[in-house]
């Protein structure tokens, strides 16, 4: 079957750093999606890997290994608007999401 | 970007009647547009895949009876839900995927079900 794994829930200090893993097995893989969720709202992406390495955009960084099936999310500088669900999501190989159950990210002051 | 818009973004109804959201693409045309369920503190879950002038296919479990979709045009796709329940209050998001590539989507803003 297929299956995306991330952390329930975390918690992290504003202005530090906060990695949030996703590992996957599925049926092919053509890309790896994280999405941002804010409660009552739709996902808002964020960014997508396809291929291994690490991709910067601004305060959010997002890596891959297709070999381990992982993928990380990093968010530095942290913002109390950062407080949100974190969505992962693999494009399989009939280019359907799969979907992670998503981590909620909670941000201390 | 591409922008994907909802209507409405709100609706109470009584047990029994029917309710149609509506999926437009403003900017682009949509060759596919999904529709997702997405009960509180729980992931999206795909509801129904429909391509533009073709039937829309469902996901295991989801009755095509009960959630009638359309997508007559490329901008346009509907989701009706039929005789509604409480059960079905949920939110609903669509998404839309188009012509030039196959790997993003864009979501709707949501709409938010609530049957009394």
């Amino acid at each position: 079957g297929q299956n995306i794994d991330q952390p329930t829930e975390m918690t992290a200090t504003e202005g530090a750093i906060v990695q949030i893993n996703c590992t996957y097995q599925t049926s092919g893989f053509n890309g790896l999606f994280w999405y941002q969720q804010h409660a009552g709202e739709a996902p808002t992406f964020l960014s997508y890997n396809v291929l291994d390495g690490l991709e910067e955009k601004g305060r959010f960084s997002s890596f891959l290994s297709r070999s381990k099936g992982y993928s990380y999310l990093l968010l530095k500088e942290l913002q109390m608007k950062d407080s949100a669900s974190y969505l992962c999501a693999v494009l399989d190989s009939n280019y359907q999401l799969i979907w992670g159950a998503g981590t909620k990210l909670i941000i201390k002051p | 970007g591409a922008v994907v818009s909802q209507h409405p973004s709100r609706v109470i109804c009584k047990s029994g009647t029917s309710v149609k959201i509506e999926c437009r693409s403003l900017d682009f045309q949509a060759t596919t547009m999904f529709w997702y369920r997405q009960f509180p503190k729980q992931s999206l879950m795909l509801m129904a895949t429909s391509n533009e002038g073709s039937k829309a296919t469902y996901e295991q479990g989801v009755e095509k009876d009960k959630f009638l979709i359309n997508h007559a045009s490329l901008t346009l796709s509907t989701l009706t839900v039929t005789s509604a329940h409480p059960e079905d209050s949920s939110f609903y998001i669509c998404s839309a995927r188009g012509l030039a590539g196959i790997n993003e989507q864009f979501f709707g803003p949501g709409t938010r079900l609530t049957v009394l």
